[in-house]
């Protein structure tokens, strides 16, 4: 079955290092891969979008690859900041359109 | 600001019984998702609406139902409501490309 993998484990970095998350994913063929920020109890906020044919996309601080043939997605942020800390969610979407999640890598940046 | 609203904010209700909770996308968007989020199962996609129709469904018990009205908001109804049911609801309105804008949730509680 299609399976989505984020390190559930905390992320612990020092402010101005770079953070690294990673999504790896399992019997799916994604167009193309969403990633999303999300605070506690707040709804998730889209970030980047990737295509199949795109191996990186960048925006300000962000940077997200996506090899399609080791099926992962790499998630930097460079230059982290205390309020980088959240949690990051990758998400899929198929031919179907459908979106599928990630169960979410939480990232704690520390001054 | 996501532009997504949902109503209410907070909910808690007794077992057995049912809830209604709505949504309004973002002025432009013809589709909604409804995701469930609790602790243990992440961010689940439960259906998903178009124009009115519905378009694809997720992992949503038969004792939950939803509909889109001509004014694209939507509603997602829970029934015979257990403890398990307790979680955040999230509403989402996407673009073309699926990027989904997600509104601030309603907290269900059931007690």
């Amino acid at each position: 079955s299609q399976k989505i993998e984020q390190n559930s484990e905390a992320l612990n970095i020092q402010e101005g290092k770079t953070a690294t998350l990673t999504c790896n994913y399992t019997n799916y063929s994604p167009a193309y891969l969403q990633w999303y920020r999300q605070d506690p109890g707040r709804g998730p906020v889209f970030l980047l979008l990737i295509r199949e044919n795109e191996k990186e996309k960048r925006k300000e601080r962000l940077k997200v690859t996506f090899d399609t043939t080791l099926k992962q997605s790499l998630f930097h942020i460079t230059a982290s900041q205390p309020a980088d800390s959240a949690t990051y969610l990758c998400a899929l979407v198929g031919n179907t359109g459908k979106l599928i999640f990630g169960q979410g890598t939480t990232l704690q940046v520390k001054p | 600001d996501s532009g997504v609203t949902q109503t209410p904010k907070h909910l808690i209700t007794a077992t057995g019984q049912r809830v209604t909770l709505r949504c309004s996308p973002r002025s432009g968007d013809l589709s909604v998702y409804w995701y469930q989020q609790s602790l243990d199962q992440g961010l689940q996609f439960l259906i998903q609406y178009y124009n009115g129709e519905e378009r694809a469904k997720g992992n949503i018990l038969e004792r939950f139902s939803a509909q889109q009205f001509p004014d694209l908001h939507s509603e997602l109804n829970l029934s015979s409501l257990e403890l398990g049911d307790s979680a955040l609801y999230f509403c989402a309105s996407s673009t073309r490309d699926n990027e989904q804008y997600f509104g601030p949730g309603t907290r269900l509680t059931v007690t």
